[in-house]
Formats: structure tokens, C-alpha cells, sequence
């Protein structure tokens, strides 16, 4: 089985602030991570992936993340928050078979 | 190129009715997903697709809810007898191959209100 936490429901960041998205998955085979944005009224759209290759992933729109097997966690962060980065976020897994487990989401709210 | 499109955009229905919700997936994927996004569970997996093999239906909630892809590219996902907690996005989502590193790309949904 696999699963996945996302710590806190609510982000509020000021504009130009550091945005640090936590996730932690478990899982009980070698996992496949992704983070996805969903902005209103919108489908999911990738942000980044990681697939055993490097542990820093880079994704779109300045994210990053790190995949740190000790700590099972996948946080994403972005150096320098924009007002346009106000969305929900998603951490999902893939362990056995092609679905993806999701977490709870992360809304981020970026005050000007 | 064009994304993955789902239809009706919108849609509700009375408790009871059945309803019928369609998804196109990017030309030439070979596999298709189903999600819902509910208030009370989040995110959760209802059924995939790949190629000619049987399809992996162990999200479906009940035997009300089912699903199928004709000629390997359209998708339909069925409701019968509607209840008020199918009320939900349903999303669905595609990918070129059922590989588990491949990305999987998602539609703008279909919002089910169900009175």
C-alpha cells in the first residue's frame, strides 16, 4: 500500500517569500513522486517528477524538489514566491501499478 | 497540441437519474485514467485503461459507477441511479504508456452536482 501526507491544508506566503510545500509517502517498493498545481476551475498540471534519477528535481515555474529516501519525504519549494503561484497543490505517488495516490492538497495563498 | 477534453463541463442532475460523462484523451496515448475530487476524500483513483487489456476498475466505489474506452481512444464513465455523494470533479487523465515514470496528463474535469 502506499500513501501520502501533505503537511497543511493552508499556505499563506507573502509575495517574493520562500514556499515550502511539505510531503512525506510511504511506500513499500522504490516510489515515483510528483507534485502537480491545480489553479480554479482547472485540471491538474505537472510540476515536476521524480523517477529514481536525480534526487533535485527542477520543475516548471522556478519549483524545485528533493527526494530524500531516509526522511520518505518530497518537499517542493521556490525561492521567490508570485502572486501568480496562488493554487493547490498536490504531492502524488506511484509505487505499484499506475495509479496515483494523492495527498490532501496544500492551498497557497501569496499576499501582496 | 490539443489536451486532454472532457464533457459536458458542467453538469447536474436529479438523485436517481443515470448520467454519462466522456473524456478524449491526447492523440495517441495508450492509456487513460479516471480520478474524482471530492470535499470529503480528496483526490482518489476510479479506473484505468491501457491498450487491449482489462481494465483496472478496483477504485470504482459501487456497482453503480462504470466505464468504457471504444476503439482505444474515447472514454465514458457511467453513473446509474445517481446519489448525492457522487457529487464530485471527475478528471480524467492520460498518458502515452501505461510506464510508471510517464507523465500522466489531465483534462479540465466535469463537475457533477447531483439534488
Amino acid at each position: 500500500a502506499q500513501s501520502v501526507t501533505q503537511l497543511g491544508s493552508h499556505v499563506s506566503v507573502s509575495e517574493g517569500a520562500l514556499v515550502l510545500l511539505r510531503c512525506n509517502y510511504s511506500s513499500s517498493v522504490p516510489p515515483y513522486l510528483f507534485w502537480y498545481v491545480q489553479y480554479p476551475n482547472q485540471g491538474l498540471q505537472l510540476l515536476l517528477k521524480y523517477t529514481s534519477a536525480a534526487t533535485l528535481v527542477k520543475g516548471i515555474n522556478g519549483f524545485e524538489a528533493e527526494f530524500k529516501k531516509s526522511e520518505t519525504s518530497f518537499h517542493l519549494t521556490k525561492p521567490s514566491a508570485h502572486m501568480s503561484d496562488a493554487a493547490e497543490y498536490f504531492c502524488a505517488v506511484k509505487a505499484a501499478g499506475n495509479k496515483l495516490t494523492f495527498g490532501g492538497g496544500t492551498r497557497v495563498l501569496v499576499k501582496p | 497540441g490539443a489536451g486532454v477534453s472532457q464533457s459536458p463541463s458542467n453538469k447536474v442532475t436529479e438523485k436517481g437519474k443515470d448520467v454519462e460523462l466522456r473524456c478524449d484523451p491526447i492523440s495517441g496515448h495508450t492509456a487513460l485514467y479516471w480520478y474524482r475530487q471530492s470535499l470529503g476524500q480528496g483526490l482518489e483513483f476510479l479506473i484505468y485503461f491501457q491498450g487491449n487489456s482489462a481494465p483496472d476498475k478496483s477504485g470504482l466505489p459501487s456497482d453503480r459507477f462504470s466505464a468504457e474506452r471504444t476503439g482505444g481512444s474515447v472514454s465514458t464513465l457511467t453513473i446509474q441511479r445517481t446519489q448525492q455523494e457522487d457529487s464530485a470533479v471527475y478528471l480524467c487523465a492520460s498518458s502515452l504508456r501505461e510506464v510508471s515514470t510517464d507523465t500522466q496528463y489531465f483534462g479540465p474535469g466535469t463537475r457533477l452536482t447531483v439534488l
